[in-house]
């Protein structure tokens, strides 16, 4: 799987979006990009992934660019309750009998403030 | 519906001792995993199951052993513990539905202590 680079941390104001930036320029076609955070040592909780176009969902969008080299995960108005480690990780399509093994970085810590 | 539960939560071993991690799950997912994270670090995956009575290694497996007896349990077992297993350790489980929306259901970790 490629492997990512994060921000080691960033702060966010309550109520403004929460950009988060991911760089995977060695991530190969057939490889997707997923998003998981994790708030103060619970486990680790899914938020979105993608492949090469923009997803949104109930909890935050997932912007692609184009050449698919990095990412932004963006929270739209974040709350204090957001304030947890984020983790971007590129793994290959699962295929039925395969395990979806994750790998993990240190991820960005996000400081949401008031 | 409780998902996937950890047991026990907290626990203090003096090195050589054993026990084993209880991880059950009633989502009826096939896939299981365990994993490992000390601080200030990511977690790193220990052992896995693709289904009941099947096992296999992941990134760092050696010190630990795991069995799926039965499909919505998953056990880890320290058989003689070191200090250097001193780590949270968390539970995952997935639905294989053969394509990227496999979604891993973390347990909430049980943090052990080695002295």
């Amino acid at each position: 799987d490629a492997k990512t680079t994060q921000p080691p941390s960033m702060d966010c104001a309550e109520g403004r979006a929460a950009n988060l930036p991911c760089n995977h320029s060695t991530i190969s076609g057939n490889e997707y990009v997923y998003w998981y955070r994790q708030i103060h040592s619970q486990g680790p909780q899914y938020i979105i992934h993608g492949l090469k176009n923009n997803e949104t969902n109930e909890m935050a969008s997932l912007i692609i660019t184009e050449d698919r080299k990095s990412s932004t995960l963006i929270l739209p108005h974040a709350t204090l309750r957001d304030t947890a480690v984020y983790y971007c990780i590129v793994r290959l399509r699962a295929y039925t009998g395969t395990a979806s093994k994750l790998t993990f970085g240190t991820g960005t810590r996000l400081q949401v403030t008031l | 519906n409780a998902g996937v539960t950890q047991t026990p939560k907290f626990r203090v071993l003096k090195t050589g001792q054993s026990m084993t991690l209880l991880c059950a799950q009633d989502m009826n997912h096939e896939y299981m995993y365990w994993y490992r994270q000390d601080p200030g670090m990511g977690l790193r995956l220990i052992h896995y199951s693709v289904g009941e009575g099947t096992t296999a290694k992941g990134e760092v497996p050696d010190g630990y052993n795991v069995s799926r007896l039965k499909k919505q349990n998953f056990l880890l077992g320290l058989e003689s513990a070191a200090p250097s297993q001193t780590s949270v350790y968390f539970c995952a489980s997935s639905y294989p539905s053969g394509g990227a929306e496999e979604t891993q259901y973390f347990g909430p970790g049980t943090r052990l202590l080695v002295l």
